[in-house]
């Protein structure tokens, strides 16, 4: 089985510009979330979606975006850069509603954004 | 107050010795789930393993255990026999609440394990 795929991998991006991020779940996982880890404030919850909609939100500006489609591959934008958005950004997925006991959350590889 | 506690920034241990990386959480949810990652210098967030807060007995899988003491609210993971690829940063994270409800992740600071043959 597959897992989760995150593209790209890297990207470089200057301030104010704005950046996509793409994320396919594990086959079969329709809850999808993102993370933000900086060196500084370590791994950050951005959002999560479930079933194409927004079901948590983290502490994030209004600049992060996201939306999931019907396969559930899902996408982040980041509108207007600044430097401080460099960061590692992570996707996680998993099976919901859970069918054993046992709950996964399976990250991606991750994308390396970095501001210039 | 943070959610996630790993008071230990960094550990040396040597090959094929048993290690502990100490997890401390606070939640009033009595639903909740812990988990541990393995971070290495890859990036990748690989999965290791989950206690959920009503599981009756530790979590296990393969060389990795979950030293799960929920009065003290403690999740310690216990690594045997360890290798040098387990050279790598260590996360605990919590889901409060039941996953149907949401599947957001609080995570500790991460410790840092050295493996040294």
């Amino acid at each position: 089985k597959a897992g989760v795929t995150q593209t790209p991998r890297y990207l470089i991006k200057t301030r104010g510009q704005q950046v996509t991020l793409s994320c396919s779940p594990i086959s079969g996982h329709r809850s999808v979330s993102w993370y933000q880890q900086t060196p500084g404030q370590g791994l950050q919850f951005l959002f999560e979606y479930f079933s194409e909609t927004q079901r948590n939100k983290g502490n994030f500006p209004g600049r992060f975006s996201g939306r999931q489609f019907s396969n559930s591959r899902s996408e982040m934008n980041v509108s207007t850069l600044e430097l401080g958005d460099s960061a590692l950004y992570l996707c996680a997925s998993s099976l919901v509603p859970r069918t054993s006991g046992k709950d996964e959350q399976f990250f991606g590889p991750g994308t390396r954004l970095t501001v210039l | 107050a943070q959610k996630i506690t790993q008071t230990q920034p960094g550990m040396f241990v040597q090959e094929k010795e048993a290690v502990t990386l100490d997890c401390t959480y606070d939640t009033s949810d009595p639903s909740y789930g812990l988990f541990w990652y393995k971070q290495p210098s890859s990036g990748e967030m690989i999965f290791l393993i989950y206690q959920g807060s009503y599981d009756q007995q530790n979590a296990t899988e393969g060389r990795y255990s979950l030293n799960f003491q929920k009065a003290r609210k403690s999740a310690n993971l216990v690594i045997s026999a360890s290798q040098l690829g387990d050279s790598a940063m260590y996360f605990c994270a919590m889901r409060e609440g039941t996953n149907n409800a949401g599947n957001m992740l609080t995570f500790g600071g991460g410790t840092r394990l050295m493996v040294k043959p």
